[in-house]
């Protein structure tokens, strides 16, 4: 069965950082991941999808995630941190029907 | 590309009334859609995958004659709430795909708000 796990329901960094959202999946098959971003009051948006090619993906908005088995992680990182990133973010994963999301992590930046 | 339209995102109405949510894909055909249950400060809730042309699959625990789904076409898909309540007041959000391990892409959702 697929799984993901979001470590941290919220996190908060100064404008400017380093933002770190972590993500660990548990998937009995060579898994499809996501990173989706929502704002309040909106749907989903994806951000960036690992699909079993390069382990380094990089999406939207300047963010970028590496899958690495051994850790069975799918982190999401942006160098620096901007005000409108603030957001909820949802990594998930994926079988040959449905997604299965995390719990989201809330990103508040800090000016 | 990989537009999809919710509409209305954002409805009030009586007890009693039912509501229909209408999902579309406005670049692509979709083959799948997805409709999802999101409560304040949770992650979604899958509540019913529906293929265009064949009967909606229900998620455990989701009333199949209270939430009505009908996929007719490759493009639309509606969710109904019948009867509505108001504890079905909540946040729908639809997602549509074309094919297998594609993105799901999603509509910006719709706020119901039963009094």
């Amino acid at each position: 069965a697929q799984s993901v796990t979001q470590l941290g329901s919220h996190v908060s960094v100064s404008e400017g950082a380093l933002v770190l959202l972590r993500c660990n999946y548990s998937s009995s098959v060579p898994p499809y991941l996501f990173w989706y971003v929502q704002y309040p009051n909106q749907g989903l948006q994806l951000l960036l999808k690992y699909t079993s090619a390069a382990t380094l993906v990089k999406g939207i908005n300047g963010f970028e995630a590496e899958f690495k088995k051994s850790e069975t992680s799918f982190h999401l990182t942006k160098p620096s941190a901007h005000m409108s990133d603030a957001a909820e973010y949802f990594c998930a994963v994926s079988d040959p029907t449905n997604l299965f999301f995390g719990t989201g992590t809330r990103l508040t930046v800090i000016p | 590309g990989a537009v999809v339209s919710q509409h209305p995102s954002w409805v009030i109405c009586k007890s009693g009334t039912s509501v229909k949510i209408e999902c579309r894909s406005l670049d692509f055909q979709a083959t799948t859609m997805f409709w999802y249950r999101q409560f304040p400060k949770q992650s979604l809730m899958l509540m019913a995958t529906s293929n265009e042309g064949s009967k909606a699959t229900y998620e455990q625990g989701v009333e199949k004659d209270k939430f009505l789904i009908n996929h007719a076409s490759l493009t639309l898909s509606t969710l109904t709430v019948t009867s509505a309540h108001p504890e079905d007041s909540s946040f729908y959000i639809c997602s549509a795909r074309v094919t297998g391990n594609q993105p799901q892409h999603f509509g910006d959702g719709t706020r119901l708000s039963i009094l």
